[in-house]
């Protein structure tokens, strides 16, 4: 079946280390997205990518990189510029305007 | 510019109430789509409902449904007989044909609490 894969679903960092989340799709979709959702919010856009070896920051790119090296991979790497990366990572995937978004499951990332 | 617009930041409800959610849209696009989607507890955003711009119908699929209207740039849903299970945040979506790549503009998303 095709979708989007997210991994960790948990993850656990010391402060100052920098951590990189997984997102993969094998939807053959174009553009993908790194989105941040802190407690009782909505969804802030980090980082998008329309095609391999291309991305723009997003809303709050800060503390954050990417790349997109293959089709199917968008990994982000949370820095330790990032002041407060505690947070729920979602990365998603898009054919286009009339597709809509599929998102993968979620990354939930505590720094201690 | 574009922009969604849910006013409701948080909804509680009874069990078997009606509730609806509301969600107002801007855009200067002509050709545009709307959406949908549901987050609950677990995370993960599910995709409901997706509406283009020439198609102003309602829509209905079990207890729910959905209102269109471009005389007011709105697209409410509505839970009918709402259930424990409802309980989730609900988000609208807006993406425009020209943005290439199909970005989606969100609204901030409505927490709806169902209890029984």
């Amino acid at each position: 079946d095709g979708g989007i894969t997210q991994s960790p679903k948990y993850l656990f960092r010391k402060e100052g280390q920098n951590v990189t989340l997984s997102c993969e799709q094998n939807l053959n979709h174009d553009a993908m997205y790194w989105y941040r959702q802190d407690p009782g919010q909505g969804l802030r856009l980090i980082y998008y990518s329309q095609i391999v070896n291309d991305f723009q920051k997003g809303d709050i790119a800060e503390g954050y990189s990417v790349s997109r090296e293959k089709k199917e991979s968008f990994p982000l790497t949370v820095t330790s510029a990032q002041k407060n990366p505690t947070a729920f990572y979602l990365c998603a995937s898009t054919g286009g305007a009339y597709y809509g978004y599929t998102f993968g499951s979620g990354t939930r990332l505590t720094v201690v | 510019a574009q922009k969604v617009t849910q006013a409701q930041t948080e909804i509680s409800v009874v069990e078997k109430e009606d509730v609806t959610l509301d969600c107002v849209y801007e855009t200067r696009d002509t050709t545009y789509y709307l959406f949908w989607y549901k987050q609950p507890p677990s995370g993960e955003l599910v995709f409901l409902i997706r509406r283009n711009s020439f198609d102003e119908q309602n829509e209905i699929s079990g207890r729910y449904s959905w209102n269109f209207q471009k005389s007011t740039s709105s697209f409410n849903f509505t839970i009918t007989a709402s259930q424990v299970v409802d309980s989730a945040v609900y988000f609208c979506a807006l993406s425009e044909v020209w943005n290439q790549g199909g970005k989606l503009i969100f609204g901030q998303g409505t927490e709806l609490s169902v209890k029984p």
